[in-house]
């Protein structure tokens, strides 16, 4: 089954404790992107990946670090989370994002639901 | 600055009604426009895209409208039914960079039965 996965899909921590959200997708997508949600703002992209060792930031990157050392892998770090990254996580794939393909039709996992306190 | 918006943040719905969701976009090269529904507890999923050189398509009890004069793009679902209760969001390209995508505040459908 065509599918995106992450884990964990629940997480609480504390402050300062690094952490690694996991993403895996089997489609052979070259395209990979990290989004959070939280209330009011909708999806946030955070990082983005247009294949592998090809990475750039999106709108909030700040504290979040990302690795593309695999097609089908895109971990999410976060090396000393705070309590304002409280969210609902997304990873996201797609062949490819753009004009010269498909329009953005992105496949995403379940999400993660992270807490920091 | 660029920004995807929509109208209203929810919207009830009579099952077996049309339900027409709306968005106003400000990026006016943008080459494409998407929309996404997302059920409670899932992940966002694709339900209809279109081109800028488009103005109308249509899916499976799906329209996607686009009105590039005011910068307006519209859902239209045929026949709301219990299942489309979601959050609704339109989606376009940030700037001329293709690869990042702007999402709009979503709209939560709510189907009556």
């Amino acid at each position: 089954e065509a599918q995106v996965t992450q884990n964990p899909r629940y997480l609480i921590t504390v402050t300062g404790k690094k952490l690694t959200v996991t993403c895996s997708q089997n489609m052979n997508h070259e395209y990979m992107s990290w989004y959070r949600q939280d209330p009011g703002l909708g999806l946030r992209q955070i990082y983005y990946s247009m294949n592998v060792e090809v990475t750039d930031k999106g709108d909030v990157p700040e504290g979040y670090k990302v690795s593309r050392k695999e097609k089908r892998n895109f971990p999410l770090i976060l090396e000393s989370p705070s309590p304002n990254q409280t969210s609902l996580y997304f990873c996201a794939s797609s062949f490819h994002v753009g004009t010269t393909a498909n329009t953005g039709e992105l496949f995403f996992g379940e999400g993660s639901r992270l807490t920091v306190l | 600055g660029e920004s995807v918006g929509l109208h209203l943040p929810t919207l009830s719905v009579q099952e077996g009604d049309n339900s027409i969701i709306n968005c106003a976009y400000s990026n006016s090269a943008s080459d494409y426009f998407i929309w996404y529904k997302q059920e409670s507890g899932k992940g966002p999923q694709f339900i209809i895209d279109i081109r800028s050189n488009m103005d109308k398509r249509q899916g499976q009890r799906v329209t996607v409208l686009l009105n590039k004069t005011v910068k307006h793009l519209s859902l239209q679902i045929a026949a709301t039914q219990p299942g489309d209760s979601a959050v609704y969001f339109c989606a376009e390209p940030k700037g001329s960079n293709d690869y990042k995508l702007s999402f709009g505040a979503g709209t939560t459908v709510t189907v009556r039965a």
